[in-house]
């Protein structure tokens, strides 16, 4: 299993769909897990932590099955300016460093 | 200024030249990282200074020197590049080193290009 793996996507809805995305890591040890977000050409930005089960932040929800050592992002009424790439990152065992998937890339359209 | 800034935002470069690119965070950070982002690779990690210490060298090309003078300021020295380096050079910080539990924040990066 490769340390991060995500659904290579793109991913394309109309406005107002719901869509999810999925990402796999390898390192069990891993407690803590991010997901950023990266406009075309502009810098990663935190979109969200999950340190437990899950984690909602209004029309964001990411949850944690660490059993399976997967993690998904649900977007709700997704809108215009979600578009983008969606970047699942999980820490090293020494928390030192962080490993970033590929990303997923969405685009909403009208 | 706030945040993390890079300068320059684009550079193009030979691959006799030396160049610099220049990292500085405004947000009291002990930590600081660069990154290199390709077409359709993941960030790569290329080195982590914490405390103005290395502490993180991802088997990166000597061609690349990276310097901390200080918590605040990251350089990356380039010289002899090759075309396969042209990336976007991207900077970040975090609160320490324990990036598991702290956000990184990323500066607008560098687009280079080596001729």
């Amino acid at each position: 299993r490769k340390e991060v793996e995500q659904d290579p996507g793109p991913f394309n809805v109309p406005e107002g769909a719901t869509v999810a995305f999925n990402c796999t890591y390898s390192n069990s040890a891993s407690q803590s897990f991010f997901w950023y977000r990266q406009d075309c050409r502009k810098e990663p930005k935190l979109l969200m932590s999950v340190y437990s089960s899950g984690n909602e932040d209004g029309r964001f929800t990411a949850q944690l099955n660490r059993a399976s050592q997967y993690i998904s992002l649900l977007i709700r009424d997704s809108k215009l300016s979600d578009s983008a790439t969606y970047l699942c990152v999980v820490p090293n065992s020494g928390y030192s460093t962080l490993t970033f998937g590929k990303g997923t890339m969405l685009l909403v359209s009208p | 200024e706030t945040g993390v800034t890079q300068t320059p935002r684009h550079l193009v470069m030979g691959m006799t030249n030396k160049k610099s690119l220049k990292c500085e965070q405004h947000l009291g950070h002990n930590a600081m990282y660069w990154y290199k982002q390709s077409a359709k690779k993941p960030l790569e990690l290329m080195f982590v200074y914490n405390f103005k210490e290395q502490t993180e060298n991802n088997s990166v090309p000597s061609r690349f020197s990276p310097e901390c003078p200080n918590s605040s300021h990251l350089f990356l020295h380039l010289h002899t590049l090759q075309p396969e380096d042209s990336a976007l050079y991207l900077c970040a910080s975090s609160q320490d080193g324990l990036a598991g539990g702290n956000e990184q924040f990323f500066g607008p990066g560098t687009r280079l290009t080596v001729l």
